[in-house]
């Protein structure tokens, strides 16, 4: 089976920088995505880990630990309209499979 | 077309009507994913295609749900009898390349089809 465990929310003051941490347990890992997802859209791509280390674009990295089921996204100066729901997904031998989200406030 | 497109975006029936909800995804893309999205959930795979074949269908929640995609390039999501515990977000997906073990596939999601049950 598969399980994903992501905190519920988390609150971060604009400019600063958040990292949301995603444990999860699958049986045939084959990668692990960071989707974002704004209030009434559809998710959006953010990242993709297959391999141990840490993943940077821009404002956001992602960092991979295999051995330890381990993810978790670093956003830095952080902005107003990161506030979204953050989702990690891991594709097991098929299908993609993803936790139920980090809802992200973003405050002045 | 730009993006994933599904119609209709908003869909309310009475229980026990059937429902089809369409999904017309990026072009050229040859794989095609169906979710299911409850508010403050993830998105609940429920089956995906490549080209026309059916991969995995093992995310349906019963035979009342069905989906097809004939020719390898729109697909529909059936429900028959519906209740009112099928009412959510229904969202398509769709990526470049085949789905399956090892690949990396980012799934770029349509803006889905909030259905209603009533």
């Amino acid at each position: 089976g598969q399980n994903i465990d992501q905190p519920t929310e988390m609150t971060a003051t604009e400019g600063a920088i958040v990292q949301i941490n995603c444990t999860y347990q699958t049986s045939g890992f084959n990668g692990l995505f960071w989707y974002q997802q704004h209030a009434g859209e559809a998710p959006t791509f953010l990242s993709y880990n297959v391999l141990d280390g840490l993943e940077e674009k821009g404002r956001f990295s992602s960092f991979l630990s295999r051995s330890k089921g381990y993810s978790y996204l670093l956003l830095k100066e952080l902005q107003m309209k990161d506030s979204a729901s953050y989702l990690c997904a891991v594709t097991g031998a098929n299908n993609l499979f993803f936790g139920t989200g980090t809802r992200l406030t973003v405050i002045p | 077309g730009a993006g994933v497109s599904q119609s209709p975006r908003y869909k309310v029936t009475k229980r026990g009507q059937d429902v089809a909800l369409r999904c017309d995804p990026i072009s050229g893309h040859v794989s095609l994913y169906w979710y299911r999205q409850a508010l403050g959930q993830g998105p609940e795979f429920l089956t995906y295609f490549n080209y026309e074949a059916q991969q995995d269908k093992s995310g349906l929640p019963n035979d009342r749900f069905s989906a097809e995609r004939p020719e390898g390039s729109i697909s529909t999501l059936t429900i028959q009898r519906t209740e009112q515990r099928d009412s959510a977000m229904y969202r398509c997906a769709s990526s470049t390349g085949l789905a399956g073990p090892g690949a990396k596939n980012i799934q770029y999601f349509g803006a889905g089809t909030r259905l209603s049950v009533l």
